[in-house]
């Protein structure tokens, strides 16, 4: 069975643009969570997808936003970029049931000029 | 909500020692701890996982412990191989409408030839 893919895995941005990511999760999972990792704050929620609703939602400012489509594959979008946005963007999947084991995917590279 | 806290921040051992990870958690309504392995690179890959209903679990050369009064679980990985050296993290997951996964910082594991 595949893993989880990002797309794609490596982006230069400057400020003030726009970026979207996406995210392809296991076949058959239906849950799909977002974390931003940095080496200063480690592993952060994003915010987290199930049958196309978002079901939980992490402390970041609303210009960071997702959405996840009927297949289950997932978006996220980060707008007015800033510099401190610069991060690996990691995406993780699974089943759906609260407490369900999530797989991550290799993440997304973004360094914002 | 959730803290979880990874100590200590870079460990050494030689190789074929055993190396010991530990994490504490704040929220003892958390059910679910999962360890996390991430390589140069890499997503993080889920190495093995406890649930609060047991005490400890062993998967070969890897076991995790979990006490629940002291709220604690560590990661344990005996006969070390340089193969083991990467970044570590653990993990718990909170009960209710908004269960998500809080991740320690991270522990880099070197396992010295």
């Amino acid at each position: 069975k595949a893993g989880v893919t990002q797309t794609p895995r490596y982006l230069i941005k400057t400020r003030g643009q726009q970026v979207t990511l996406s995210c392809s999760p296991i076949s058959g999972h239906r849950s799909v969570s977002w974390y931003q990792q940095t080496p200063g704050q480690g592993l952060q929620f994003l915010f987290e997808y199930f049958s196309e609703t978002q079901r939980n939602k992490g402390n970041f400012p609303g210009r960071f936003s997702g959405r996840q489509f009927s297949n289950s594959r997932s978006e996220m979008n980060v707008s007015t970029l800033e510099l401190g946005d610069s991060a690996l963007y990691l995406c993780a999947s699974s089943l759906g049931r609260a407490g369900e084991t999530q797989y991550f995917g290799p993440g997304t590279r973004l360094l914002v000029l | 909500g959730e803290n979880v806290e990874q100590h200590p921040s870079t460990l050494s051992v030689q190789e074929g020692d055993s190396a010991v990870i530990k994490c504490t958690y704040s929220d003892s309504a958390s059910n679910y701890f999962p360890w996390y392995k991430q390589e140069l690179g890499k997503g993080p890959q889920l190495i093995i996982d406890i649930r609060s209903n047991v005490g400890e679990k062993k998967d070969q050369r890897i076991a995790v412990t979990l006490n629940k009064t002291a709220k604690h679980f560590s990661l344990h990985i005996t006969e070390t191989q340089p193969e083991d050296s990467a970044v570590y993290f653990c993990a718990a997951r909170n009960t209710g409408a908004n269960s998500k996964l809080t991740f320690g910082k991270g522990i880099t594991l070197s396992v010295r030839p």
